[in-house]
């Protein structure tokens, strides 16, 4: 069974500082790794994906994440942190279709808060 | 081009009562899955479709039921509602069944009374 653990359910960090997410997967199968965003009372978006293609994935908003097979993470981060970006975040594994389906299995998500 | 659509925004029901969402895909989108998303927690996997027919389901009882339509649109089923069922009720669309991005919806929040 596929999983996911996200250390940390807030994350606090001041305008311009460093967004560092963590995520970290299981999965008996190479997988396909995803972060989406959730503003209040909207649904998910995608920030990015990694499908195996390059180590480091670049996403929307100025975020990027980097599969680590070593450590089985693949961590968001942000250089420079904006008011714009709080909102919930979710790290999801999917095993590539392999059961002739894709199913998201998400993690219990992290809230990003960002103060001025 | 319009991304998923879903209806209603918001929904309230009583106990037992019986409940329809309904989804509408980005066009050319071919399967249609849905997730459950209680509050604080993380969407849970309910039901996917592709093509009419259904590919794969989470683990929810048989009173959780969908179906997907000739034009890809999507319903989904609670029958016998419980307070557990309240949750914001989550559609993705994505081209194919097994290994393509899926676009989400913006929900439906069902709360149940």
């Amino acid at each position: 069974a596929q999983s996911v653990t996200q250390l940390g359910s807030h994350v606090s960090v001041s305008e311009g500082a460093l967004v560092l997410l963590r995520c970290n997967y299981s999965s008996s199968v190479p997988p396909y790794l995803f972060w989406y965003v959730q503003y209040p009372n909207q649904g998910l978006q995608l920030l990015l994906k990694y499908t195996s293609a390059a180590t480091l994935v670049k996403g929307i908003n100025g975020f990027e994440a980097e599969f680590k097979k070593s450590e089985t993470s693949f961590h968001l981060t942000k250089p420079s942190a904006h008011m714009s970006d709080a909102a919930e975040y979710f790290c999801a594994v999917s095993d590539r279709g392999n059961t002739g389906f894709q199913k998201l299995v998400f993690g219990t998500g992290t809230r990003l808060l960002v103060s001025p | 081009d319009a991304g998923v659509t879903q209806s209603p925004t918001h929904l309230i029901k009583t106990r037992g009562q019986h409940v329809t969402l309904r989804c509408s895909p980005i066009s050319g989108h071919k399967s249609v899955s849905w997730y459950q998303q209680v509050l604080g927690q993380g969407p849970q996997f309910i039901f996917q479709y592709y093509e009419k027919e259904e590919r794969g389901r989470g683990n929810f009882p048989d009173r959780f039921s969908a179906r997907q339509f000739p034009n890809y649109s999507s319903e989904l089923n609670v029958n016998a509602l419980l307070l557990g069922d309240s949750a914001l009720y989550l559609c993705a669309s994505s081209l194919n069944s097994n290994t393509d991005t899926q676009y989400f919806g913006p929900g439906t929040r069902l709360t149940v009374l």
